[in-house]
């Protein structure tokens, strides 16, 4: 079965500080892993995604992850936070023997403090 | 391209009472998608479709029912609602059910059970 575990509801930091979202996954097949982001009111947004290509992933905003296949994670990061960083944050999982549905998170709030 | 879009943005319906939720995608995607989305929970998926003609069971399908009569729309029909159907519906569609490729989500429907 799949299944994701972000360690930490709500994270908080000071605008121009590195973000750190945490993401551990588990899997029983070599899984897609994703992380979108929600702003208040709003739909979800890809950020990026891993697809067994590169284990360190580029998204949109500066944001990147790594996949750690013998840690099971996939943490979301950023070297300086901004404001409109501000959002929810979910990490989902997805592989080939659920029917490739996607798993998520229960998510992360970050906060950005000026 | 106007993406995943959805219809009504909020709705307020008494206990017992029927409605549908309207999807549609001009991204000639196969794969579609509905999800609730509760505090703390994440997003779980209700139904998916792969295909015209085609759909299947999510996590928590009970009390909703859908159907694809064509690629772009992707009703989910509340059959009599519940207070425990009070929730944010997102419609979500991919080009295809891989796992490679991504989900794209709509703008979410707010609906209130009284």
């Amino acid at each position: 079965a799949q299944s994701v575990t972000q360690l930490d509801s709500h994270v908080s930091v000071s605008e121009g500080t590195p973000v750190l979202l945490r993401c551990n996954y588990s899997s029983s097949y070599s899984p897609s892993l994703f992380w979108y982001v929600q702003h208040p009111n709003k739909g979800l947004q890809l950020l990026l995604k891993y697809t067994s290509a590169a284990t360190l992933v580029k998204g949109i905003n500066g944001f990147e992850a790594e996949f750690k296949k013998s840690e099971t994670s996939f943490h979301l990061t950023k070297p300086s936070a901004h404001m409109s960083d501000a959002a929810e944050y979910f990490c989902v999982v997805s592989a080939p023997n659920t029917g490739n549905q996607f798993y998520f998170g229960t998510g992360t709030s970050l906060t950005v403090i000026p | 391209n106007a993406g995943v879009t959805q219809t009504p943005k909020f709705q307020v319906l008494k206990t017992g009472q029927s409605m549908t939720l309207q999807c549609a995608q001009d991204m000639n995607h196969e794969y579609m998608s509905w999800y609730r989305q509760d505090p703390g929970m994440g997003l779980r998926l209700i139904h998916y479709s792969v295909g015209a003609g085609i759909t299947d069971q999510g996590e928590v399908p009970n009390g909703y029912n859908v159907s694809r009569s064509t690629t772009e729309d992707f009703p989910l029909r509340l059959l009599s609602a519940a207070p425990s159907q009070t929730s944010v519906y997102f419609c979500a569609s991919s080009y295809s059910g891989s796992i490679y490729y991504e989900q794209y989500f709509g703008p979410g429907t707010r609906l209130t059970v009284t």
